[in-house]
């Protein structure tokens, strides 16, 4: 597998459930993203966890890391229509010296949010 | 909220032609970088700038591929001699910070015939 997976790869739900996207990867990081993008639109950064945290908040989006399992979650809470989309988990490595902020994607999941 | 800025939007070009692909950052960042998204496929790391020079390059990036800041504010990538495989979504992004959360652009679709 690669750096970045995510799973599942397409995820379908009602308004109001609960979204939750898997991300995997491989190297050591010093911090794990999560972008967005609407269907042929550019990439909206949603919430970055540092590799020091386990959770993270931002409105309805709750992020984890788990850097001894190297997984991250995305959770969307009461979704909505407007958030069907794909979503990216992004790293960026640490290779013991200095990162240039190269990031490295996930395959992505896609949203789907059935009003 | 400040955007980053990618002309054309679409751009369609016939194979060996040469193409500038064109990104206005957000005038207070200083780390600029182009990746792309061939369709159905993951987004690519291509090349970092910072400092008016190159910081990292990946193995896409050859000598067909060449970036420029040339005035302070346009970002600009130039593919000479296309190929049917550059065809791709090429995204624009920059940072304030290295590595903390970037501002991409919209894109640009590069359809090459």
């Amino acid at each position: 597998s690669q750096q970045g997976e995510e799973d599942p790869q397409a995820l379908s739900i009602q308004e109001g459930e609960n979204a939750t996207m898997n991300c995997s990867y491989k190297t050591s990081i010093n911090n794990l993203q999560w972008y967005r993008q609407n269907s042929g639109r550019g990439l909206v950064h949603l919430i970055l966890i540092r590799s020091n945290e386990r959770e993270k908040h931002s409105g309805r989006l709750r992020v984890t890391l788990d850097t001894s399992k190297k997984s991250s979650s995305l959770l969307i809470t009461a979704s909505r229509a407007a958030d069907t989309a794909s979503y990216f988990c992004a790293t960026d490595a640490n290779a013991g010296g200095t990162s240039y902020g190269k990031l490295t994607f996930g395959q992505g999941t896609i949203l789907t949010v059935h009003p | 909220e400040p955007e980053v800025t990618q002309t054309p939007s679409h751009q369609v070009t016939q194979m060996g032609q040469e193409v500038i692909l064109r990104c206005v950052p957000i005038s207070n960042h200083l780390y600029f970088y182009w990746y792309r998204q061939i369709l159905g496929q993951k987004v690519e790391f291509l090349v970092s700038f910072y400092n008016n020079e190159i910081s990292e390059k990946s193995e896409i990036f050859d000598d067909q591929f060449s970036v420029e800041r040339p005035d302070g504010s346009n970002f600009t990538l130039k593919i000479r001699s296309t190929k049917l495989e550059d065809s791709a979504m090429y995204f624009c992004a920059s940072g304030r910070e290295r590595g903390y959360g970037y501002t991409f652009g919209s894109g640009t679709r590069l359809t090459v015939v």
